[in-house]
């Protein structure tokens, strides 16, 4: 799987956006995009994915660059619970399959 | 519906002990998936299964690290002569299906600690 490029931490103020960023540069054609994120003391949350498109649930949008080197995970409106570790993971096919690999994300704190 | 679900939700054991740690899958998920998160450290791959069968177990650190799924269902990992770098937060995932395009939810984790 390609390998993924996160910033260690970042801040935002409640209620703006927070946009972090992902450098996944080696990316393949059918790997995927995943955004996790972990709350303390607690199991990853799953957050949204994509391939090529960019996209949109109830927790965030997902914008991928058209080269698919990068990509931007939003949180339109960030509250104090959306402190969390964001998990950026590429995902391929192969022998990787089964697994997920995570790095050492972003530490993102949202501040009243 | 009911989400993964994993047992205890803590333990602690003295050095040497065996544990096992439970894991119940989303209702239907043929794929479960075991991964550990040491003190500071990342997660960490530990096996996967597709219904009963273990494809890929490159991640189980030792030899006394084993685990099983019986019924296509609950999954039971189990550290024998506990060390106390085994001393971590054990993860159950679960998915639909295997498959790179196929989301893995987490359950909450059963904390070890080996004294």
């Amino acid at each position: 799987d390609a390998k993924t490029t996160q910033p260690p931490s970042m801040d935002c103020a409640e209620g703006r956006a927070a946009n972090l960023p992902c450098n996944h540069s080696t990316i393949s054609g059918n790997e995927y995009v995943y955004w996790y994120r972990q709350i303390h003391s607690q199991g990853p949350q799953y957050i949204i994915h994509g391939l090529k498109n960019n996209e949109t649930n109830e927790m965030a949008s997902l914008i991928i660059t058209e080269d698919r080197k990068s990509s931007t995970l939003i949180l339109p409106h960030a509250t104090l619970r959306d402190t969390a570790v964001y998990y950026c993971i590429v995902r391929g096919g192969g022998t990787s399959y089964g697994k997920l690999t995570f790095g050492q994300g972003t530490i993102l704190t949202v501040h009243p | 519906g009911a989400g993964v679900s994993q047992s205890p939700s803590n333990k602690v054991t003295e050095k040497g002990k065996d544990v096992e740690l439970r894991c119940d899958p989303i209702s239907g998920h043929t794929a479960l998936y075991w991964y550990r998160q040491s003190l500071g450290q990342g997660l960490e791959f530990l096996i996967y299964f597709q219904g009963n069968s273990a494809p890929d177990k490159s991640g189980l650190p030792s030899d006394r690290f084993s685990a099983e799924r019986t019924g296509g269902s609950v999954s039971t990992l189990t550290i024998q002569r506990t060390q106390q770098e085994d001393s971590a937060v054990y993860l159950c995932a679960s998915s639909l299906a295997i498959g790179h395009q196929e989301t893995q939810y987490f359950g909450p984790g059963t904390r070890l600690l080996v004294l």
